[in-house]
């Protein structure tokens, strides 16, 4: 079946050490997102990407970095720079005929907690 | 920079209650969008609006697209138990990529006790 599958579903990680958040599609998306999701909050952008090899910054990208070697894979690493990143990550994708429409294809989610 | 003011927070519903939510912002949207989120998934789309003054409705949702482009409500009809969730609302402006897509702070539904 075609989706978003993003992983690990919970992961637990000590304070100072990176983390690599996977995100995966076969919907042949063009583009592709990170949110960072706190409770009682809105979805806040973290890095989007519109073509493979290229990414841009969203509203809180400090602490993040992400690649986009292949079209299909868009991973998040979480690095000891980010100073509160105990979270709910969203990955998203979207077709590029949506490319202005608003129009987001979640993943389910990967809930980060550092002990 | 752009903020969506999303109300209320959270609300109690009863089986077979009528529900509302809107959306305000202090600017102007050409794109209205609500989104909404099961409980540890992630949001699926449920309603696009496009243009200013559009009424949609998807089964027993309806959403509306302010006249002034700076809101949008939507509505629930004969709520089931499954409507529990958080809904969002998301603006975004024409020649912005999704990279502008604006979300607010979500309305969460719940069962009364």
């Amino acid at each position: 079946d075609g989706g978003i599958t993003q992983s690990p579903k919970y992961l637990f990680r000590k304070e100072g050490q990176n983390v690599t958040l996977s995100c995966e599609q076969n919907l042949n998306h063009d583009a592709m997102y990170w949110y960072r999701q706190d409770p009682g909050q809105g979805l806040r952008l973290i890095y989007y990407s519109q073509i493979v090899n290229d990414f841009q910054k969203g509203d809180i990208a400090e602490g993040y970095s992400v690649s986009r070697e292949k079209k299909e894979s868009f991973p998040l690493t979480v690095t000891s720079a980010q100073k509160n990143p105990t979270a709910f990550y969203l990955c998203a994708s979207t077709p590029r005929q949506f490319a202005n429409t608003g129009e987001l294809f979640f993943g389910e989610g990967s809930r980060l907690t550092v002990l | 920079g752009q903020q969506l003011n999303q109300s209320p927070q959270s609300m109690f519903i009863q089986e077979g209650e009528d529900v509302s939510m809107n959306c305000t912002s202090s600017s102007i949207f050409n794109t209205w969008l609500w989104y909404k989120q099961d409980p540890g998934e992630g949001p699926v789309l449920l309603i696009a609006l496009y243009k200013a003054g559009e009424l949609t409705s998807n089964g027993r949702l309806t959403a509306q697209f302010g006249i002034t482009r700076k809101d949008s409500f939507l509505n629930i009809s004969a709520s089931i138990p499954s409507d529990v969730g958080i809904y969002f609302c998301a603006g975004q402006n024409y020649g912005g990529s999704q990279g502008n897509l604006i979300f607010g702070k979500g309305t969460k539904l719940s069962v009364k006790p």
